[in-house]
C-alpha cells in the first residue's frame, strides 16, 4: 500500500490549453474523490466516483472538466481551454465504502495557467 | 447547507505553548461526521481524528486533543506543549453520515496557519 499517487505534481500550462491529471488511489478502496483547493482557502468537492460509476458532481464542474475512472481504478481529471481562474491544487482521495476513517488523500496536483 | 468555520486565519506560538484550533460547524443533519486534517508544507492532507455527532466524549491522543461540544457546534483542537514540526495549517471538515451511495463529501472550513517558533 504506497498510498494515494497523484501525477504530475506540478503543472504549468497557458491558457487555453488543456491539461490531464492522474489520481492512483489505494488499490482496494472502491471510493475516489477530487477536491480543488485555491491559495488560502479549504478543498472544495469538484466529483466522486464509487467503483467506475460517477455518481455526484459539484456545481464547480464546469462543463470544461471531466473526469473518469475506466475501470474503477485510477482516475483523470482533464480540464479543457483552461483559464487563470483554474490555478489551484488539484487533490484526489479515496477510501473504503465501509469503512470510512477519512479519506487517505495524495499529495496534489499544482495547476499554474500563465 | 453545511458550513465550517475556522475564524483563526493564523495563529503563531513559541515552542512549547499550548495552542488550541477553534471549529465551529453548521448542518441541519441530526447524525454527521467531524474532521481534523493536518497540511504540511508538502501539501498531503493528513487525517488526524474523526468524530461522529453522537460521541460527544472528549478524545487525547499524546500531545493532540479534541474537544466536541454540540450545544455550541464547536470541535476544537488543542496541541499541548506544542512542537516546531506542529507547524502546519490545520483543517476541520464536516460530512454527512455515511450512505451506501452517497459521496459523504467533506466540506471544509477554510483553515488556521499555525507556526510554532522554536
Amino acid at each position: 500500500d504506497t498510498g494515494v499517487s497523484q501525477d504530475p505534481r506540478h503543472k504549468i500550462t497557458k491558457r487555453g490549453q488543456n491539461v490531464t491529471f492522474r489520481c492512483d488511489p489505494i488499490s482496494e478502496h472502491n471510493r475516489l474523490y477530487w477536491y480543488r483547493q485555491t491559495l488560502g482557502q479549504g478543498p472544495e468537492f469538484l466529483t466522486y466516483f464509487q467503483n467506475e460509476a460517477q455518481l455526484e458532481k459539484s456545481r464547480l464542474l464546469s462543463d470544461r472538466f471531466s473526469a473518469e475512472r475506466p475501470k474503477g481504478s485510477f482516475s483523470t481529471l482533464e480540464i479543457q481551454r483552461t483559464e487563470q481562474g483554474d490555478s489551484a491544487m488539484y487533490l484526489c482521495a479515496s477510501s473504503l465504502s465501509a469503512r470510512t476513517y477519512g479519506y487517505t488523500f495524495g499529495s496534489g496536483t499544482r495547476l499554474t495557467v500563465v | 447547507a453545511q458550513k465550517v468555520t475556522q475564524a483563526q486565519t493564523e495563529i503563531s506560538v513559541v515552542e512549547k505553548e499550548d495552542v488550541t484550533l477553534d471549529c465551529v460547524y453548521e448542518t441541519r443533519d441530526t447524525t454527521y461526521y467531524l474532521f481534523w486534517y493536518k497540511q504540511p508544507p508538502s501539501g498531503e492532507l493528513v487525517f488526524l481524528i474523526r468524530r461522529n455527532s453522537f460521541d460527544e466524549q472528549n478524545e487525547i491522543s499524546g500531545r493532540y486533543s479534541w474537544n466536541f461540544q454540540k450545544s455550541t457546534s464547536s470541535f476544537n483542537f488543542t496541541i499541548t506543549a506544542s512542537q516546531v514540526v506542529d507547524s502546519a495549517v490545520y483543517f476541520c471538515a464536516l460530512s454527512e453520515a455515511e450512505v451506501s451511495q452517497g459521496a459523504q463529501k467533506l466540506v471544509f472550513g477554510q483553515g488556521t496557519r499555525l507556526t510554532i517558533n522554536p
